[in-house]
């Protein structure tokens, strides 16, 4: 059973387009993240939500809107896709602060 | 400056080798401490908590000096498989678990 899973695996789209990522988590966490992994390896957080409330927000173009419907999801909306979008992007979890998280095993994002 | 700094890599090294890392980072309201490895094309993994008094796992020792904001790890009788890139990370609980990640250093143990 995936801890963590994120669909799709992989994703390859044209600028401009609207895109999600979905992510969830069977381990009864509390806390769930995205976070996005650029050409340079750098692993940023994006956003952080704890039982569906938004509680991290980063300097994250509006373009990117999270939501959470219930504690064991959430998902990424992309709008209007640029080229500087193409990254990996990660989802997470954790039980409380403090902790490190579960990742799950990424989204490859490509746009072109 | 970053938040959390690591050694450059790569570290190429053969099996057997004893390899140290080294981290600093910047926030002295920092309250935990990781490190985490990163396979190729993989998402990163926890492969250790660090504690102030040091703690040790199989070939894996982790020391914290809070004093210096100075975190390292040591792989003893490297293998193989260890050849993966190495992330030091950085809790300040007071911003809602929000991890913070050194760029990672890579290494590659050869035969």
């Amino acid at each position: 059973d995936t801890a963590v899973s994120q669909t799709p695996k992989y994703l390859v789209t044209q600028m401009g387009n609207d895109k999600s990522i979905k992510c969830e988590q069977n381990l009864g966490h509390d806390t769930m993240y995205w976070y996005k992994q650029d050409s340079k390896k750098f692993l940023k957080i994006m956003f952080s939500y704890n039982n569906k409330e938004l509680i991290i927000n980063e300097t994250v173009p509006n373009r990117f809107s999270p939501k959470s419907p219930d504690k064991a999801h959430l998902n990424l909306h992309i709008n209007s896709l640029e080229l500087g979008d193409s990254a990996v992007y990660f989802c997470a979890s954790s039980q409380g602060t403090g902790v490190g998280y579960t990742f799950g095993s990424g989204t490859r994002l490509t746009v072109v | 400056r970053k938040e959390v700094e690591q050694d450059p890599g790569p570290f190429n090294v053969p099996e057997g080798a004893t390899v140290a890392f080294n981290c600093t980072y910047s926030n002295s309201a920092s309250q935990s401490f990781f490190w985490y490895r990163q396979d190729c094309r993989k998402e990163p993994k926890l492969l250790m908590s660090v504690y102030s008094s040091g703690n040790e796992d199989g070939r894996f020792t982790a020391q914290l000096n809070r004093a210096s904001q100075y975190i390292s790890l040591l792989i003893r009788d490297s293998k193989l498989s260890d050849s993966a890139t190495y992330l030091c990370v950085v809790n300040k609980n007071n911003q809602g678990g929000k991890l913070i990640f050194g760029q990672g250093t890579e290494l590659s143990v050869k035969p």
